[in-house]
């Protein structure tokens, strides 16, 4: 299995609904991330997750919530989010550093 | 901190024709640069990494640290290469943190 699989591809939510989105990987990858691709943008990477443990935060809102259960799943919740918040949010994992990313295929957010 | 700059956001190109997309970087340690490529209604995918030196699709990249430069290159642009370019940057003490540049998008016409 050499792919990053993303649940739901398409997820329209209110602003008071909780949901969260579901990423998973089976190439050993130690290293997950969550990116939010906005139309005509580049990924903007949002976590960092090491080894299961939180690495790097780039600042985010709280109202996303991230979790790694365990070495081939990461999750995102969502709670509170704004129309703002619409985009295309991707999930990657990666070996190391010089091997690049696999990306997931994305879950398409519409907050209304 | 890095920066990457991409600065053609569209190019325009004929089949056959070669094809130079542009890529400077900004950082003072040692980068590691990478090519990513989005065909349309496909997932963003690796192209290239400037540590293997590899040739992908008639795809080259060479880094010239003299000129922050990671330029990508094809001598005859093919139709199936339409699609969006980012060039990326990773710091090999960040945390695995990659920052990309800005895209262009790439159109070869027939």
């Amino acid at each position: 299995d050499t792919e990053v699989t993303q649940t739901p591809k398409h997820l329209v939510m209110g602003m008071t609904n909780k949901k969260s989105l579901k990423c998973e990987q089976h190439m050993g990858h130690r290293a997950m991330y969550w990116y939010k691709q906005k139309a005509k943008k580049p990924p903007e990477l949002m976590f960092v997750y090491s080894y299961e443990k939180l690495s790097i935060n780039e600042s985010v809102p709280s109202r996303f919530s991230p979790e790694c259960p365990n070495s081939s799943l990461l999750n995102l919740h969502l709670h509170a989010l704004q129309p703002e918040d619409s985009a295309l949010y991707l999930c990657a994992s990666s070996h190391g550093t010089s091997s690049g990313y696999t990306f997931g295929s994305g879950t398409r957010l519409t907050v209304v | 901190a890095q920066r990457v700059t991409q600065p053609e956001k569209l190019l325009s190109v004929f089949k056959g024709a070669p094809v130079e997309l542009k890529c400077n970087y900004s950082y003072s340690g040692s980068p590691e640069l990478f090519w990513y490529v989005q065909y349309s209604r496909q997932r963003l995918q690796l192209l290239l990494r400037h540590i293997s030196r590899e040739s992908i699709k008639g795809f080259t990249a060479d880094l010239n640290k003299g000129e922050t430069s990671f330029h990508l290159k094809k001598p005859f642009a093919q139709e199936e290469d339409s699609a969006m370019y980012y060039c990326a940057l990773t710091r090999n003490n960040a945390g695995n943190m990659l920052t990309f540049g800005g895209g262009t998008r790439l159109m070869v016409k027939p």
